[in-house]
């Protein structure tokens, strides 16, 4: 257990929707982090949160958008969603993006099937 | 922009052999470099890493060899077993402030068969 909870698991939605996801990180994480997983893109990173500030922003369609709360739990709005947002998002956190360790705590991700 | 090249997309090991997965980069601003490991259901979790001060780090089984100027990084396993059957992803980070998010190869599924 990486001590990043995301919920929901399971997620099916029809096109035109909106959807959030919510990431709980580890404790004393301060930064976190949004993934995008699909077959055939691997692990594409959308944004990065580091205490409540965003830091980063990579691939992210700008239908999607996130924020870091004071309490650092974080979430990601899918809106007017398409079949082809279908994917795992995952959320992992770390305890300061400058310690450059590489190592990201994942959670077991969020399944979001658009139909 | 793949900035890191990750390669096979499949591999079917028998029990007891070597299993290779190789990664290349092209920015050479990066500077840390982890092999993550992914079971189905799971979040990816980091196996090992290296930086490229060293040209290799072995961690039991695991080893990563780097070759800075081929601009190339590997993940050996050794002996390997039918619970190293998951999915490898390389990845890659620099140290630089707002960006030092991994950037992820797109990912070796890995069979070991008995």
């Amino acid at each position: 257990d990486s001590g990043v909870t995301q919920t929901p698991k399971h997620l099916i939605t029809a096109t035109g929707q909106r959807v959030t996801l919510r990431c709980s990180p580890r404790s004393g994480d301060l930064s976190v982090y949004w993934y995008q997983q699909s077959l055939d893109q691997g692990l594409q990173f959308l944004i990065q949160y580091y205490n409540g500030e965003e830091r980063a922003k990579g691939n992210i369609l700008e239908r999607f958008s996130a924020q870091q709360f004071p309490d650092l739990h974080s979430e990601l709005n899918l809106s007017s969603l398409e079949l082809g947002d279908s994917a795992l998002y995952f959320c992992a956190s770390s305890v300061v993006p400058w310690e450059h360790t590489g190592e990201l705590f994942f959670g077991e991700g969020s399944r979001l099937t658009v139909l | 922009q793949q900035q890191v090249k990750q390669s096979p997309q499949s591999l079917i090991v028998q029990k007891g052999g070597i299993s290779i997965i190789n990664c290349a980069y092209e920015n050479t601003a990066f500077d840390y470099f982890p092999w993550y490991q992914q079971f189905p259901g799971k979040g990816p979790a980091l196996l090992i890493a290296i930086r490229p001060d060293v040209s290799e780090k072995k961690e039991g089984r695991f080893t990563i060899s780097f070759n800075k100027s081929a601009k190339q990084f590997s993940l050996h396993i050794m002996d390997s077993q039918p619970g190293d059957s998951a999915t490898y992803f390389c990845a890659a980070s620099r140290r630089d402030f707002g960006n030092e998010k991994l950037t992820f190869g797109t990912g070796t599924r890995l069979t070991i068969i008995p």
